[in-house]
C-alpha cells in the first residue's frame, strides 16, 4: 500500500528562523515521484517541486530546499530564513510512475510564521 | 497561459438541491482530477479522467455524485441531492500530456449545504 505521513500537524516559528517540514512515505514501487504543494490562506494549491525516485540529489530553490533520502523513505522540505508569506499548509504527495497521475497526499503541515 | 478555471468559487445551497461544479482544465492537458477537501478527511480524490474517459471513480462517495467530461476543455461534478455533509472545498486539477505526474490545481469551489 502507498502512504504519505506528515507527522507535524502544525508548526509555529518566528520570522527568519529556519524550519523543516517532514515527509515520510511508503511504497513498494521502485519507480515513483514525490511532490510538495503549498496551500496559502487564500486556498489554492500551488505545485512546488517534483522529485523522481531515481534522483536523490538535494535541490535548492532560493530559500527552499528539499532533502530526499530513499534509505529512510523521507522527502523533507526546509525553508531558510522564513517569512510571514511562507505561512501556509504544505502537502507532501506520492505517485506511482505510470499510474496516470494518481497522487497520494499526506494530511499536510500547517506552518505559521510570526513577525 | 490561463490556469485551471473553476466555477463558481463559492456556492451556498439548501439540502436537497442539485449542485453543479464546473472545471476548465489547462489547454493541452489530457488528465483531469476532482478532489474534495475537508478538515476531517483532508484531500480526497473523487474521480479522474484521461482523454475525457473516466478512469477511476472509486473515490466518489455515493450515487448522489456524478462527473462528466464531454470534451477536453470542460468537466462537471454534480451532486443531486446535496446534503450538509457534502460541504467542502472541491478542487479540479489537470495534468499535462506525457508529463511527470504533477497536477495543477484550480482555485477550488467552496460548497456550503445548509
Amino acid at each position: 500500500a502507498q502512504k504519505v505521513t506528515q507527522a507535524q500537524t502544525e508548526i509555529s516559528v518566528v520570522e527568519k528562523e529556519d524550519v523543516t517540514l517532514d515527509c515520510v512515505y511508503e511504497t513498494r514501487d521502485t519507480t515513483y515521484y514525490l511532490f510538495w504543494y503549498k496551500q496559502p490562506p487564500s486556498g489554492e494549491l500551488v505545485f512546488l517541486i517534483r522529485r523522481n525516485s531515481f534522483d536523490e540529489q538535494n535541490e535548492i530553490s532560493g530559500r527552499y530546499s528539499w532533502n530526499f533520502q530513499k534509505s529512510t523513505s523521507s522527502f523533507n522540505f526546509t525553508i531558510t530564513a522564513s517569512q510571514v508569506v511562507d505561512s501556509a499548509v504544505y502537502f507532501c504527495a506520492l505517485s506511482r510512475r505510470g499510474s496516470q497521475g494518481n497522487l497520494i497526499f499526506g494530511k499536510g503541515t500547517k506552518l505559521s510564521v510570526k513577525p | 497561459d490561463a490556469g485551471v478555471i473553476q466555477s463558481p468559487r463559492h456556492e451556498v445551497t439548501e439540502m436537497g438541491q442539485e449542485v453543479t461544479l464546473r472545471c476548465k482544465p489547462i489547454s493541452g492537458h489530457n488528465s483531469l482530477f476532482w478532489y474534495r477537501q475537508t478538515m476531517m478527511r483532508g484531500l480526497e480524490l473523487l474521480i479522474y479522467f484521461n482523454n475525457n474517459v473516466p478512469i477511476d471513480d472509486s473515490g466518489m462517495p455515493e450515487d448522489r455524485f456524478s462527473a462528466k467530461m464531454p470534451n477536453a476543455s470542460f468537466s462537471t461534478l454534480k451532486i443531486q441531492p446535496s446534503e450538509p455533509r457534502d460541504s467542502a472545498v472541491y478542487f479540479c486539477a489537470s495534468r499535462p500530456t506525457g508529463g511527470t505526474d504533477e497536477q495543477y490545481f484550480g482555485p477550488g469551489t467552496r460548497l456550503t449545504v445548509t
